[in-house]
């Protein structure tokens, strides 16, 4: 089955710091790779998505590329702000051989990342 | 849009009693999840629809779990019998099945069975 590998929190870092959490998967088919944000008291949002080997995601000054040879997923920022703190989760879902996603996602257990003035 | 939305927030039961949560999806959007999310962990699938169609169920959702969604708008989900075990964060998500199928969620609702 599909599973998803975290790397283990909490992180904590100074304002500015370059930041890096690693995902690794494991998935039959096509998957498709996603990292969502949970902010403080707020529901789980979507903060970057690829769809394919290669494709790199970004948003809000995270990247993240697909590495189909080395199954993983990497999340990155050059300068995290106090506002980056929260809690970061890696998922895939399969997806066919069209490119469509489909089905329910599989999450990693989260890292913890807290960043200090 | 206005997003997808739950209620309750927040649900405070005994042990045995029966809960029923309710899950709006953005509109149009044909396709529903249900996850639990517990302390610490990340959100574990639970069942999914398209449209009034339950198309998968894990083996999480026990025969004290069910889910519905008539007419293939709102959802509920139903926890007969709860049980402390039950105690967690109830998630829903919702996606078009156009287009990348990206899913977004609700603010969960929060279940605490005493």
């Amino acid at each position: 089955g599909n599973s998803v590998t975290q790397m283990e929190g909490p992180v904590t870092l100074s304002e500015e710091a370059f930041l890096t959490i690693n995902c690794t998967y494991t998935a039959t088919g096509y998957p498709s790779l996603f990292w969502y944000v949970q902010y403080p008291g707020e529901g789980l949002q979507l903060l970057l998505k690829a769809t394919k080997a290669d494709d790199k995601g970004s948003n809000k000054g995270f990247e993240a590329t697909y590495r189909k040879e080395t199954t993983s997923f990497h999340l990155e920022k050059g300068s995290v702000q106090v506002s980056d703190s929260a809690v970061y989760f890696c998922a895939l879902t399969d997806t066919n051989a069209g490119g469509t996603s489909y089905g329910k996602l599989t999450f990693g257990q989260g890292t913890i990342l807290t960043v200090h003035p | 849009d206005t997003g997808v939305s739950q209620n309750p927030r927040h649900k405070i039961t005994k042990r045995g009693q029966n809960v029923t949560f309710r899950c709006d999806p953005i509109s149009e959007h044909n396709r529903l999840y249900w996850y639990r999310q517990t302390l610490g962990q990340g959100p574990e699938f639970l069942t999914y629809f398209q449209n009034e169609a339950q198309l998968e169920k894990s083996r999480l959702l026990s025969d004290r779990f069910s889910a519905e969604r008539p007419k293939g708008s709102f959802s509920t989900l139903e926890i007969q019998r709860t049980e402390q075990g039950d105690s967690a964060m109830y998630l829903c998500a919702s996606s078009s099945r156009t287009g990348t199928d990206t899913q977004y969620f609700g603010p969960g609702t929060r279940l605490t069975v005493l």
